[in-house]
C-alpha cells in the first residue's frame, strides 16, 4: 500500500515546455486534488477531480489541464510552463465523504527557468 | 477564501501542552473543522475534525466552543518533531466532494 505517489520529485524546465506531473493512489479513493504551494504560503487547489471522468477547476486553474480516466491517476499538464509556476505541487486523495481524511503525496518541486 | 483565522506563528516547551487557537466566527451548521499539518515542506497530515463535540483521537485533542465560532488544537506533550505549520479549515459536512481551503496557519516551533 503505496498511498499517494507523486512522480517526479523533482523538475527544472524552460518557459514554454510542456509536462505531465503524475499522481498515482492505490487506496481505491474517489476524490483527487491538485494543489500548488509558493514559498511561504498556504496550499492552493488548482484542479480536483470526485471520480473518472469529472474534473472541476479550482482556485487557480489558468495554465493547467487535468483528466482523470481512471480512479487511480490525475495527470496535471503544464502546457506552457512559465516562471510563475514555479512552486511545489502536492496531490491528495480521499473517500467522497465530509469525514473521510485527505491523504498527500509527498510533492513534486518543479522550477521554471 | 480561507473561512478561519490563525496566529501567524507560536511557540511551545518540549513536553508540554501546545494549544493552538482557530477563529471560525462565521461556520454554518453543517460545517465541520479540520486540522491538518505540515511538517517542513512534506505534504500535509491529517490531525483530526469534528463538528460540535470535542474529539480527542491518539495525536491531539480538539476543543469548539458550544458556539462553534472558535476551536482549540492540542497537542498533550509537544515534542519536537511537532514542530510544523498547523492548518485549521472548515468544511461543509454534507458533501464529501468540497475541496480543502488551506490558509496561511500557524507555524508551531517546540523549542527544547
Amino acid at each position: 500500500n503505496a498511498g499517494v505517489t507523486q512522480t517526479p520529485k523533482f523538475q527544472v524546465l524552460k518557459t514554454g515546455q510542456s509536462m505531465t506531473l503524475q499522481c498515482a493512489q492505490d487506496m481505491n479513493h474517489e476524490y483527487m486534488s491538485w494543489y500548488r504551494q509558493d514559498p511561504g504560503m498556504g496550499l492552493r487547489l488548482i484542479h480536483y477531480s470526485v471520480g473518472a471522468g469529472i474534473t472541476d477547476q479550482g482556485e487557480v486553474p489558468n495554465g493547467y489541464n487535468v483528466s482523470r480516466s481512471t480512479t487511480e491517476d490525475f495527470p496535471l499538464r503544464l502546457l506552457s510552463a512559465a516562471p510563475s509556476q514555479t512552486s511545489v505541487y502536492f496531490c491528495a486523495s480521499s473517500y467522497s465523504s465530509p469525514k473521510a481524511e485527505a491523504f498527500f503525496g509527498q510533492g513534486t518541486r518543479l522550477t521554471v527557468v | 477564501d480561507a473561512k478561519t483565522t490563525q496566529p501567524t506563528s507560536m511557540d511551545c516547551a518540549e513536553g508540554r501542552a501546545a494549544n493552538l487557537p482557530c477563529n471560525h466566527s462565521t461556520i454554518s451548521g453543517n460545517e465541520y473543522v479540520y486540522w491538518y499539518r505540515q511538517i517542513h515542506s512534506q505534504g500535509p497530515q491529517y490531525i483530526i475534525h469534528g463538528l460540535k463535540n470535542n474529539e480527542t483521537n491518539e495525536m491531539a485533542s480538539l476543543i469548539i466552543t458550544e458556539d462553534r465560532k472558535s476551536s482549540t488544537l492540542i497537542l498533550p506533550h509537544a515534542t519536537l518533531r511537532d514542530t510544523a505549520v498547523y492548518y485549521c479549515i472548515v468544511r461543509v459536512a454534507y458533501s464529501g466532494n468540497t475541496p480543502l481551503v488551506f490558509g496561511k496557519g500557524t507555524r508551531l516551533s517546540v523549542i527544547a
